[in-house]
């Protein structure tokens, strides 16, 4: 069925890194671009990251630029979220989520996983 | 403070029906069709239930219906059930750095 995995959450004290991964299945994963989005606790969603079908194009939000850096393995049906210089305020679920549009991007996302929860504290 | 905002909290009785707004600016509601809404029970991942303003996916109930007017969106249920209360985000993609912005959230509670 058609499902995403996340893993790599933990544990990490601030400035530590971490690699978030995504296993797609159950879709053609090399036509649609992925994002990841985080729900910090008790609060709302923050949409994170977003890479293009064939990872030619990457944004971040704000709070992450230079720090967070988005990838995919087509070949692999996995997209990654490298996670550098963690702050404590970086703790949060992390869900990646697919687009809705094939070969594009339109900010809906119709399937999500499970998350990965990551808690910077020292 | 989130890009697009809402009401923290609604709530509705059995078989009512209500609307959920969301207001955002000129760089996302008011120039792109593509805001999108989401239901989120807790513990549980986000589940789209409206894309582009309007358009449902697969599975998702006709009681789901969306609009949009302006700079500001609306997700309304119509014959309100007890396992409609949930958290709701509206979402939009913008032409800012943001790139896709979510609103704060707004909690159903059915009475």
């Amino acid at each position: 069925q058609v499902q995403l995995v996340e893993s790599g959450g933990g544990v990490v004290q601030p400035g530590g890194s971490l690699r978030l991964s995504c296993a797609a299945s159950g879709f053609t994963f090399s036509s649609y671009g992925m994002h990841w989005v985080r729900q910090a606790p008790g609060k709302g969603l923050e949409w994170v990251a977003f890479v293009r079908y064939d990872g030619s194009k990457k944004y971040y939000v704000d709070s992450v630029k230079g720090r967070f850096t988005i990838s995919r393995d087509n070949s692999k049906n996995t997209v990654y979220l490298q996670m550098n210089s963690l702050r404590v305020e970086d703790t949060a679920v992390y869900h990646c989520a697919k687009d809705i549009t094939i070969f594009g991007v339109s900010g809906a996302f119709d399937i999500w996983g499970q998350g990965t929860t990551v808690t910077v504290s020292s | 403070q989130s890009a697009l905002t809402q009401p923290a909290s609604v709530s509705g009785s059995p078989g009512q029906s209500i609307t959920f707004s969301c207001t955002g600016t000129n760089s996302d509601l008011g120039s792109y069709n593509l805001v999108s809404w989401y239901q989120q029970h807790p513990g549980k991942a986000p589940k789209l239930m409206i894309y582009e303003v309007s358009k449902r996916p697969s599975g998702v109930s006709n009681r789901f219906s969306g609009s949009k007017s302006g700079n500001t969106a609306s997700l309304t249920i119509s014959g309100l059930r007890a396992e409609d209360e949930a958290d709701y985000y509206c979402c939009s993609y913008t032409s800012s750095d943001t790139f896709v912005v979510f609103g704060g959230g707004t909690k159903l509670t059915v009475l």
